[in-house]
């Protein structure tokens, strides 16, 4: 199975920073990659699809790019609400596999 | 409004067994392929088990195989996940999802806690 790989596992930031979480996959998943977003005790919300289409309603300073095998997601000036954990997944073939999450936290 | 709602979970022992259930409302079923997660405490998400649309086509991870069935009555616009032989690590936040058309999951139900302890 492909295996998906974020980092960092947590990072430190402030308001108006610009941070950038990426995901590794194993072997090459074309663009078949999602972002979501999931707050302490919430259900996760999707933020991106095929690695770089924003999910509707998602605010234009979250973005996506990569495909193969490698991917970014890029949150372009940090907000309060933005403090939480963010996933990746590949969903081009079962099983649809989670990366480990990146915690991003108040510096 | 489209919604997911689970239920079933609860405090089970080692080797037990439980079953979800999660109803749709708002959306019929029969149009989706449907999915569950789950989220041990504290813990990242991981993918479960998948359907598709009549139920004809299944798919689990490892870690649940022959264990779990996943299985669906559209009908009555419900999905169901039975488990059997239940481990302590199977203690999980278990979610349903919908994914839409070429994408993941849009739509996640609340969650259905699910305890494996003696």
């Amino acid at each position: 199975d492909i295996q998906m790989t974020q980092s960092p596992s947590s990072l430190s930031a402030s308001v108006g920073d610009r941070v950038t979480i990426t995901c590794r996959a194993s072997q090459g998943i074309g663009n078949y990659l999602a972002w979501f977003q999931q707050k302490p005790g919430k259900v996760p919300q999707l933020l991106i699809y095929t690695a770089s289409t924003l999910q509707s309603g998602v605010p234009s300073r979250f973005s996506g790019s990569g495909s193969g095998t490698d991917f970014t997601l890029t949150i372009s000036s940090l907000q309060p609400e933005d403090f939480a954990s963010y996933y990746c997944q590949k969903y081009n073939t079962a099983p649809w596999t989670f990366g480990q999450g990146t915690r991003v936290e108040v510096k | 409004e489209v919604q997911l709602v689970e239920s079933g979970g609860g405090l089970v022992q080692p080797g037990g067994s439980v079953r979800l259930s999660c109803v749709a409302s708002g959306i019929t079923l029969s149009d989706y392929w449907m999915h569950w997660v789950r989220q041990a405490p504290g813990k990242g998400l991981v993918w479960v088990s998948r359907i598709n649309r009549d139920g004809s086509s299944t798919d689990y991870a490892d870690s649940v195989k022959g264990r779990f069935t996943i299985s669906r009555d559209n009908a009555k616009n419900t999905l169901s996940l039975q488990m059997n032989s239940l481990r302590v690590d199977d203690t999980a936040v278990y979610y349903c999802a919908r994914p839409q058309g070429g994408a993941s999951f849009d739509i996640w139900g609340q969650g259905t806690m699910v305890t494996v302890s003696s």
